[in-house]
């Protein structure tokens, strides 16, 4: 059974930093591109990032570029999302997702989530 | 960027009744096209892809059909538990982008 795990969100100050990991089971972690996408309360989806298998291609949608650093682990089946300079528009359900088939970067499964909140 | 818009917002059907959902690329995405359903506090579920094909373990009531700009999500027979926001996401372009969803309340 494929399984996402989200961890390390929590409540982060305007300018601050923080480290989501997303534990993979259930699947060839090293075969498959992963995402993250989020979800800011009471509003739809929206993706951040995601990464080729082997680390070679990562991209991210523009809001986030030069503070948000996605990375993967294949020995521990683990994605990451190194989050810098965080702000209030950043306050959302953090997603890891699972592609499907190649780039072609849509999700077969997710995780539950995790909430990421930007407050002073 | 491509916008994908969905319509309407919000839906109410009955139950055993038909839904029909609309998801408008603003440039051609060809047959590249996603469905999810959101059940509230849970996170998405893939129902679609390739604009037509159902997911693995997917009831056969949901179809999608559509291809460039314009799709469609049909649930056939609208069943209780299909109480969710519905969203298309293209994957055609880069970045990869969803609608805004589609909101179906059972009436």
């Amino acid at each position: 059974e494929v399984q996402l795990v989200e961890s390390g969100g929590g409540l982060v100050q305007p300018g601050g930093s923080l480290r989501l990991s997303c534990a993979a089971s259930g699947f060839i972690f090293s075969g498959y591109w992963m995402s993250w996408v989020r979800q800011a309360p009471g509003k739809g989806l929206e993706w951040v990032a995601n990464i080729k298998q082997d680390g070679g291609e990562k991209y991210y949608v523009g809001s986030v570029k030069g503070r948000f650093t996605i990375s993967g682990d294949n020995a521990k089946n683990s994605l990451y999302l190194q989050m810098e300079s965080l702000r209030a528009e950043d306050t959302a359900v953090y997603y890891c997702a699972k592609s499907q088939v190649g780039a072609t970067n849509y999700f077969d499964y997710w995780g539950q989530g995790t909430l990421v909140t930007v407050s002073s | 960027e491509i916008v994908m818009t969905q319509s309407p917002a919000t839906l109410s059907v009955s139950p055993g009744e038909r839904a029909t959902l609309s998801c408008r690329a603003s440039q051609s995405v060809s047959s590249s096209l996603v469905w999810y359903q959101q059940k509230p506090g849970q996170a998405p579920r893939l129902l679609i892809y390739g604009a037509s094909t159902r997911a693995t373990g997917i009831p056969a009531r949901f179809s999608g059909s559509g291809s460039g700009t314009e799709f469609t999500l049909t649930i056939s027979s609208l069943q209780s538990e299909d109480l969710a926001v519905y969203y298309c996401q293209q994957y055609n372009i880069w970045p990869r982008t969803f609608g805004q969803g589609t909101k179906v309340e059972i009436k």
